[in-house]
């Protein structure tokens, strides 16, 4: 059963432009979302993250969504930089134990245009 | 430079023969895991230790084997490999609080094939 769920597995935006990846969950439980990147031949890094009390956090170009109420988060990223290519997996937290647990979603794979 | 050391970059490994995949970390993170990523399937834990000493069973730990001797280092042990094992391998580390909304730090990944 996969808790966390990215439908689009790619997506082509223009340079310059927003781009928007979404994210779909299904455990009312998870104590955070976060987003992380990966490039080819490396290992996924740290974006941003959303506490599940909060609706929106904002690092610079990068901004998540979250809407509780549709169990749904989103990226935004602007303007778009063909550096921003890469593949995007959400994944969210919880609290098990004595340690956290990270569920990952498929990704979705960005690509930037010039 | 801090993170996690994974090591073979790749491997080429022939079924049935037993492989040892290794993970350090520089960080004195109490938290350790080990993922694989597959096309279309995300990333999906397989083994993890919260402290070490301990260890638990993730998503697919079949076929798999994990050890914890110290804080530092996570070897992922395939006993007797399968081409379904075919996979990139991720190890990740995290501090107990820290994990909950910063995730993992990962390493760069052992891209195994089984043939």
């Amino acid at each position: 059963d996969q808790q966390v769920k990215q439908n689009s597995p790619s997506l082509s935006v223009q340079e310059g432009r927003i781009s928007i990846l979404n994210c779909d969950y299904t455990n009312s439980m998870f104590d955070y979302f976060l987003w992380y990147k990966k490039y080819p031949a490396e290992g996924p890094t740290f974006l941003i993250s959303i506490s599940s009390i909060k609706d929106k956090n904002e690092d610079g170009r990068f901004t998540v969504f979250l809407n509780k109420s549709a169990k749904h988060l989103s990226l935004h990223i602007v303007p778009s930089q063909p550096g921003d290519s890469a593949v995007y997996f959400c994944a969210a937290s919880f609290w098990i134990g004595t340690a956290s647990k990270l569920t990952f979603g498929t990704g979705t794979r960005l690509q930037v245009t010039l | 430079i801090a993170g996690i050391t994974q090591a073979p970059t790749s491997q080429i490994l022939a079924a049935g023969r037993r492989m040892t995949l290794r993970c350090t970390q520089d960080m004195r993170h109490n938290a350790m895991y080990w993922y694989r990523q597959d096309l279309g399937l995300g990333l999906r834990l397989i083994h993890y230790s919260n402290t070490a000493g301990t260890t638990g069973k993730g998503e697919v730990p079949d076929g798999y084997s994990v050890s914890r001797a110290n804080t530092d280092d996570f070897p992922l042990t395939l006993a007797s490999a399968v081409p379904s094992q075919t996979s990139v391998y991720f190890c990740a580390s995290s501090g107990i609080r820290t994990g909950l909304y910063y995730g993992y730090t990962f390493g760069s990944g052992t891209r195994l094939t089984v043939v």
